[in-house]
């Protein structure tokens, strides 16, 4: 069974910094595409960022380019989020979201999703 | 970036009736290299993740019932879920992922 489930989230302060991971199983991490999708109540779903199975292709929304990095270990069937310079506009919950194949497409297997709150 | 546009925000139907949700893109979708559609639905119940039901526009992921079905072409889609049920109370959305990956707003759908 596909599963995939976020940790890292919690209560940073505006210009704070942020590591979100997303522990993947039941499937070949390595050779699927994974992404971020943060959802907030006011501007509902919004993807963040993809990266490409092998790593070598990375992916941003233009609201977080330059502040966060996206990142998997394929040894460890993880994929990663670093997030600096958060801003209180990324408070959001963020999903972990598989893609059907190598190129980030549509998301076929969601995490539960980890709470980022960005407040001072 | 491509904007999605869902129709009506909300709507409630009564079980056993049709359900039609509409989804617009402020730019064709549609790759005429592969003659597909970049569109994809996902449906959300309250305190759950979306779960994809559609993707190029009309195919139905696994296990997914058949009342539910996608059309359209370029710019211009829908979902209709045909004989609502309970348990489809939710909020649905579009996306594209021809340039970029972009959701609609959402639309409610609750029982009338």
């Amino acid at each position: 069974e596909v599963q995939v489930l976020e940790s890292g989230g919690g209560l940073v302060q505006p210009g704070g910094s942020l590591r979100l991971s997303c522990a993947a199983s039941g499937f070949i991490f390595s050779s699927y595409a994974m992404n971020w999708v943060r959802q907030t109540p006011g501007k509902g779903l919004e993807w963040v960022s993809g990266i490409s199975g092998d790593g070598d292709s990375t992916y941003y929304a233009d609201s977080v380019k330059g502040r966060f990095t996206i990142s998997r270990d394929n040894s460890k069937n993880t994929l990663y989020l670093q997030m600096n310079s958060l801003r209180v506009e990324d408070t959001a919950v963020y999903y972990c979201a598989k893609d059907p194949g190598d190129h980030p497409s549509w998301f076929d297997h969601w995490g539960q999703g980890t709470l980022v709150t960005v407040s001072s | 970036d491509i904007v999605m546009t869902q129709s009506p925000d909300s709507l409630a139907v009564s079980l056993g009736e049709r359900a039609t949700i509409d989804c617009q893109s402020s730019q064709s979708v549609f790759y005429s290299s592969n003659n597909k559609n970049y569109l994809a639905w996902y449906q959300q119940k309250p305190g759950q993740p979306p779960k994809l039901l559609i993707y190029w526009a009309s195919i139905r992921e696994s296990g997914v019932p058949e009342r539910f079905s996608g059309s359209g072409f370029g710019s211009d889609f829908t979902l209709t879920i045909s004989g609502l049920q309970a348990e489809d109370v939710a909020v649905y959305y579009c996306q594209q992922y021809y340039s970029s990956w972009t959701f609609g707003q959402g639309t409610k759908v609750e029982i009338k």
